[in-house]
């Protein structure tokens, strides 16, 4: 069965950047595609960004130049930092499996339990 | 970006009942909506993908329907472990874009 984790700090000072780490189980990241999304205090969440197995990525415009997904194939991981960190950022971030087909990836379906990560002084 | 707008943002529901949920897009998505439960602490959970396609496992009391801008998810006979809250999802432009939520109750 195909497991996700996340792990990473749960606290990250306004300015710099936030890195996380998600171990994928049960799975070769090398097939389909890895996201990251993330859910905000009061419950909105959004769709952050995704690498393929090929390893090409693809970002949500919002986050502009800010973000960045890497994988270790070696280890079954992929990353996701995400550079000068405001409070806005506060949020738990989800990794997700996202299938795929002919016409591209659809949805997430496995997913990971989520990290806690607070952007505070 | 294509706007989501689910509602209600709550319900309340007596075990027995049947619920449903609406989410209507800013532009046609083609049928590519996903619907999730999650419940407090825990990873969401795919129910639904491509509008009405059940995920093996899921019990056939939840179903979705609709098309061009207007979907809908529902529970025939809500029972106590359907409580949780409930999003969707489409994956028919990027940037993806989720609905607002609906958190289920018990009455």
């Amino acid at each position: 069965e195909v497991q996700l984790q996340e792990s990473g700090p749960g606290l990250v000072k306004p300015s710099q950047s936030l890195s996380l780490t998600c171990s994928v189980t049960g799975y070769s990241i090398t097939s389909n595609y890895w996201g990251w999304i993330r859910k905000f205090p009061g419950n909105k969440m959004e769709w952050m960004g995704y690498i393929s197995y090929s390893g090409s990525t693809s970002y949500n415009p919002s986050l502009k130049s800010r973000i960045s997904i890497t994988r270790d194939t070696s280890k079954n991981q992929f990353f996701l930092q995400l550079n000068s960190v405001t409070t806005e950022d506060t949020a738990t971030y989800y990794c997700a499996r996202v299938p795929f087909n002919w016409a591209g990836p659809y949805y997430f379906d496995y997913w990971g339990q989520g990290v806690m990560v607070t952007v505070s002084s | 970006d294509i706007q989501m707008t689910q509602s209600p943002p709550s319900l309340s529901a007596s075990l027995g009942d049947k619920v449903t949920i609406t989410c209507q897009a800013s532009q046609n998505i083609n049928k590519y909506i996903a619907w999730y439960q999650q419940k407090p602490g825990k990873a969401p959970g795919l129910l639904i993908g491509y509008t009405s396609r059940l995920v093996s496992g899921i019990p056939s009391r939840f179903s979705g329907s609709g098309s061009g801008r207007d979907y809908s998810f529902s529970i025939s006979n809500v029972e106590s472990e359907d409580i949780a809250s409930y999003y969707c999802l489409q994956y028919d432009n990027s940037p993806w874009t989720f609905g607002g939520g609906t958190k289920l109750e018990l009455k």
